[in-house]
């Protein structure tokens, strides 16, 4: 079967730096997304990850290893606008979005 | 970056009656429409798969007579939970993607939450 892991909550300080990761089997691969959405609002991209390595996009980057199928979103000089859920997702071979169950990311003053 | 909206955000209604909920992209063309459902503090289940012009692709266990879903544009989607009861309340989220499968990310739209009395 299809599955996406990350760890359900995460806690991290303001300022600090957090890693979220995720590890994917999937039929296929054809790219590794990350979203955030704030509890009772719809998600918003963040990156998109289809070739190995590290994608750094202000104080967001996403690392992807497909050898490995794994991913992990960085967030650097934390803010208490960061605490929400991260969603990762997989396009499986047939291109349909594989979701994972989302990471609670709080952070504490 | 490209805007979908959806519409509306919030609706209460009686058990029994239909809802119809909305789903645009603003500025580009939506082949493929996506509806999602989630529960409180779970993630995005993919209801259907709606691409312009044919059927909707429904995914296990999604009753397609109760969801309608209609794309008769290239900028709109539509879901109708019909004969709606509470257990139907849930967040309800649309996605659109522009161009082709492997182009990149999927717009969503604000969600649209339902309550059923």
């Amino acid at each position: 079967g299809q599955n996406i892991d990350q760890p359900t909550e995460m806690t991290a300080t303001e300022g600090a730096i957090v890693q979220i990761n995720c590890t994917y089997q999937t039929s296929g691969f054809n790219g590794l997304f990350w979203y955030q959405q704030h509890a009772g609002e719809a998600p918003t991209f963040l990156s998109y990850n289809v070739l190995d390595g590290l994608e750094e996009k202000g104080r967001f980057s996403s690392f992807l290893s497909r050898s490995k199928g794994y991913s992990y979103l960085l967030l650097k000089e934390l803010q208490m606008k960061d605490s929400a859920s991260y969603l990762c997702a997989v396009t499986d071979s047939n291109y349909q979005l594989i979701w994972g169950a989302g990471t609670k990311l709080i952070i504490k003053p | 970056g490209a805007v979908v909206s959806q519409h509306p955000s919030w609706v209460i209604c009686k058990s029994g009656t239909s809802v119809k909920i909305e789903c645009r992209s603003l500025d580009f063309q939506a082949t493929t429409m996506f509806w999602y459902r989630q529960f409180p503090k779970q993630s995005l289940m993919l209801m259907a798969t709606s691409n312009e012009g044919s059927k909707a692709t429904y995914e296990q266990g999604v009753e397609k007579d109760k969801f309608l879903i209609n794309h008769a544009s290239l900028t709109l989607s539509t879901l109708t939970v019909t004969s709606a009861h509470p257990e139907d309340s849930s967040f309800y989220i649309c996605s659109a993607r522009q161009g082709a499968p492997d182009t990149g990310e999927l717009f969503f739209g604000e969600g649209s939450r339902l309550t059923v009395l």
